[in-house]
């Protein structure tokens, strides 16, 4: 099946310093990449679309300036928590559509869990 | 509103069966998929439905009706390893994936 790679796996940082986060899709091009926050426990939240070449849309209630995303080809994007903060600490989940094979399935990246001290 | 509903709990038995039932109420329909995810990794894709029947794959498969807003999947000869979150997601009229909260599958030796 379709692979999707996200680095780092961890990640501790300082609060206040920003960390960035790569999605990339090893062998498929996604126009569309979907970023995920979980909380332990708790299902998946949608954060955000990222659609390469333009603005990503963020789902209501999520900072656009603290969580900068960007789509700079169809095979990564990048997610930047900027000043992060304790209550930023989670499990961020990237995920690629592929709309190969006549249906679109979204693959997920095995996740980058964020601890800010 | 929008709306997944699966159970949130289930235990069975090593080597049996179990079925993982999933309704939804959503604006459109473009397909359900099911995920497995373990503890503290991210969901893997298991099986895609968009027209009404069983899909077998192995030890799993998965049945929809789309007029009763109903999915299953089904678990056959349960191994320990499948002891994991089973969910249950949704794709609208807008392409977005509506997630249920998933299932914590136990299984029992």
């Amino acid at each position: 099946g379709a692979v999707v790679s996200q680095h780092p796996s961890r990640v501790i940082c300082k609060s206040g310093t920003s960390v960035k986060i790569e999605c990339r899709s090893l062998d498929f091009q996604a126009t569309t990449m979907f970023w995920y926050r979980q909380f332990p426990k708790k299902s998946l939240m949608l954060m955000a679309t990222s659609n390469e070449g333009s603005k990503a849309t963020y789902e209501q209630g999520v900072e656009k300036d603290k969580f900068l995303i960007n789509h700079a080809s169809l095979t990564l994007s990048t997610l930047t928590v900027t000043s992060a903060h304790p209550e930023d600490s989670s499990f961020y989940i990237c995920s690629a559509r592929d709309g190969a094979g006549g249906h679109e399935t979204q693959y997920f990246g095995p996740g980058t869990r964020l601890l800010v001290l | 509103g929008q709306n997944i509903d699966q159970p949130t709990e289930m235990t069975a038995t090593e080597g049996a069966i179990v079925q993982i039932n999933c309704t939804y109420q959503t604006s459109g329909f473009n397909g359900l998929f099911w995920y497995q995810q373990h503890a503290g990794e991210a969901p893997t894709f298991l099986s895609y439905n968009v027209l009404d029947g069983l899909e077998e794959k192995g030890r799993f498969s998965s049945f929809l009706s789309r007029s009763k807003g109903y999915s299953y999947l089904l678990l056959k000869e349960l191994q320990m390893k499948d002891s994991a979150s089973y969910l249950c997601a949704v794709t609208d009229s807008n392409y977005q994936l509506i997630w249920g909260a998933g299932t914590k599958l136990i299984i029992k030796p």
